[in-house]
C-alpha cells in the first residue's frame, strides 16, 4: 500500500532556531518527492520537488534531503521566523499513471514562538 | 504565486441546500483536480479532469460532482449539502511538459453545513 508518514506530528520552535522534520514513504515505483508550505486556511504552496536522482534540495531557509535507497526524506529549516508556522507535508508522486497520482503525508504543524 | 483561484472562500450553508464551489485557473492547465482535506489530516483526491469533456472519480467516494466544460474553469457541486460534507475543499491544477507534475493549489473553499 502506497503511504506517506510524517514526523513529529507538531513541534514547537523558538524564532531563529533550527528544526528537521521527517518523512518515510512506501510508495512505489517512485517518481518525485515534494515539501509543501500550508499556512492555516490557504491552499498547500510548494518547496522543493526532488526525483530519484537528487539527494538535496535548497529554496532559502529550506533544505530538503532524499535517500531513495531508504525512501526517507528531511526537511531543514534553519533560523527560523514566525512567518515559518504552518503546516509542511511531504507528498510522493508515483510513476505509475499518467495522471502523477500524489500521496499525502498528514503533515507537522511547526510553531514558531517569538 | 500560482494564478489559481477559487470561491467563495468560506460557505455556511444549511442542510439539504445545492452548493457549487467555483474553482478557476488562467494557467492553461489542461489537468484539474479536487482534493477534501479535514483538520489535521491529508488530502485526499475527489475528482480530477485531464481536459475539457473529462472527468473522473477520485480516491475517495464523495457524493460531488464535477464539469469541465472549459480549459480553465472546473466547478464542485454538491445537490444536497449534509454535515458530513463540512470540510476544506482544494482546487489543483498541473502542467505536465514541466515535468514531475507540479501541482499548483488554490486557497481552499472552507464549507460548514448546519
Amino acid at each position: 500500500k502506497n503511504q506517506v508518514e510524517q514526523s513529529p506530528q507538531s513541534l514547537i520552535i523558538l524564532e531563529g532556531k533550527n528544526c528537521t522534520l521527517q518523512c518515510n514513504y512506501t510508495v512505489s515505483p517512485f517518481s518525485n518527492l515534494r515539501w509543501y508550505k500550508q499556512d492555516t486556511g490557504r491552499g498547500p504552496v510548494s518547496l522543493t520537488i526532488m526525483t530519484f536522482s537528487e539527494n538535496t534540495k535548497s529554496n532559502g531557509r529550506y533544505t530538503a534531503t532524499l535517500d531513495a535507497d531508504t525512501k526517507q526524506s528531511s526537511l531543514h529549516i534553519t533560523a527560523s521566523q514566525l512567518s515559518d508556522s504552518a503546516s509542511y507535508i511531504c507528498v510522493v508522486s508515483d510513476r505509475g499513471s499518467t495522471l502523477g497520482r500524489l500521496y499525502f503525508g498528514r503533515g507537522t504543524q511547526l510553531t514558531v514562538w517569538p | 504565486e500560482a494564478d489559481i483561484y477559487q470561491t467563495p472562500r468560506y460557505l455556511v450553508i444549511g442542510t439539504g441546500k445545492k452548493i457549487t464551489l467555483e474553482c478557476s485557473q488562467t494557467m492553461g492547465h489542461d489537468k484539474m483536480y479536487w482534493y477534501q482535506q479535514d483538520p489535521g489530516m491529508e488530502l485526499h483526491l475527489i475528482h480530477y479532469s485531464y481536459g475539457v469533456n473529462s472527468t473522473e472519480k477520485g480516491d475517495l467516494s464523495s457524493e460531488s460532482t464535477v464539469s469541465r466544460i472549459r480549459t480553465e474553469h472546473f466547478p464542485l457541486t454538491l445537490e444536497s449539502a449534509r454535515p458530513s460534507h463540512t470540510s476544506q475543499y482544494l482546487c489543483a491544477s498541473s502542467d505536465p511538459h514541466r515535468g514531475a507534475y507540479e501541482q499548483y493549489f488554490g486557497p481552499g473553499t472552507r464549507l460548514t453545513v448546519t
